[in-house]
């Protein structure tokens, strides 16, 4: 089955202590992103990836990082997590890049809250 | 800046009613709009996706069209359904193609 598979789901944190979120595709897919959601602010994207070792900012990068080693692959590392970054965030994939573009696939999500 | 706007916020209506939900976003210079539906605690489902070159596609019960030139894109969703009860994104592409805007959507209810 075609997926994007987010880990953990939940996690709660103190502030300061890094963390990271995985996020993993099983299609093959070159680009992938990351994005936060926050009540009345929508989805806003964090990061993208078009290919390993290729990765651009987003929208709303600043304490955020991430790393394309693999094509299946793309982690969310947060270095000194602060509670601004207490958001429900989401990983992303899809087939082909800029105007190559198709539908993208999204993760379950995880909801991080930092305190 | 790419802008992405829905309206309205929340839309409550009786089962087997035709809906039509609205999208516009202020920069014409897009690749694609892709539609997508939100369901309590999990992850986006994609649902439509229209390419710029593009005016409409279709799914089902579902319509979505696309007018560039003035920054708009409706789904319309025949014959709705409770478990059509969701929130309703619209996501545009644009640059590159590889960066992603989103509206704050939808939330629907269909009362059975």
């Amino acid at each position: 089955e075609a997926q994007v598979t987010q880990n953990p789901r939940y996690l709660i944190t103190v502030t300061g202590k890094k963390l990271t979120v995985t996020c993993s595709q099983n299609m093959n897919h070159e680009y992938m992103s990351w994005y936060r959601q926050d009540p009345g602010l929508g989805l806003r994207q964090i990061y993208y990836s078009m290919n390993v070792e290729v990765t651009d900012k987003g929208d709303v990068p600043e304490g955020y990082k991430v790393s394309r080693k693999e094509k299946r692959n793309f982690p969310l590392i947060l270095e000194s997590p602060s509670p601004n970054q207490t958001s429900l965030y989401f990983c992303a994939s899809r087939e082909g890049t800029g105007y190559m573009n198709t539908e993208a696939f999204f993760g379950q999500g995880t909801r991080l809250t930092v305190v | 800046k790419q802008e992405v706007t829905q309206i309205p916020a929340a839309l409550s209506v009786p089962e087997g009613e035709n809906l039509v939900l609205n999208c516009s976003f202020t920069d014409s210079a897009i690749y694609n709009l892709q539609w997508f539906r939100q369901d309590p605690g999990k992850g986006l489902t994609s649902l439509l996706l229209i390419q710029s070159s593009q005016r409409e596609q279709t799914s089902g019960r579902l319509n979505a069209s696309l007018d560039k030139s003035s920054g708009r894109s409706t789904l319309y969703i025949a014959a709705s359904q409770p478990g059509d009860s969701a929130t309703y994104l619209c996501a545009v592409s644009r640059g590159t193609g590889n960066q992603f805007y989103f509206g704050t959507g939808t939330s629907l209810t269909v009362i059975p």
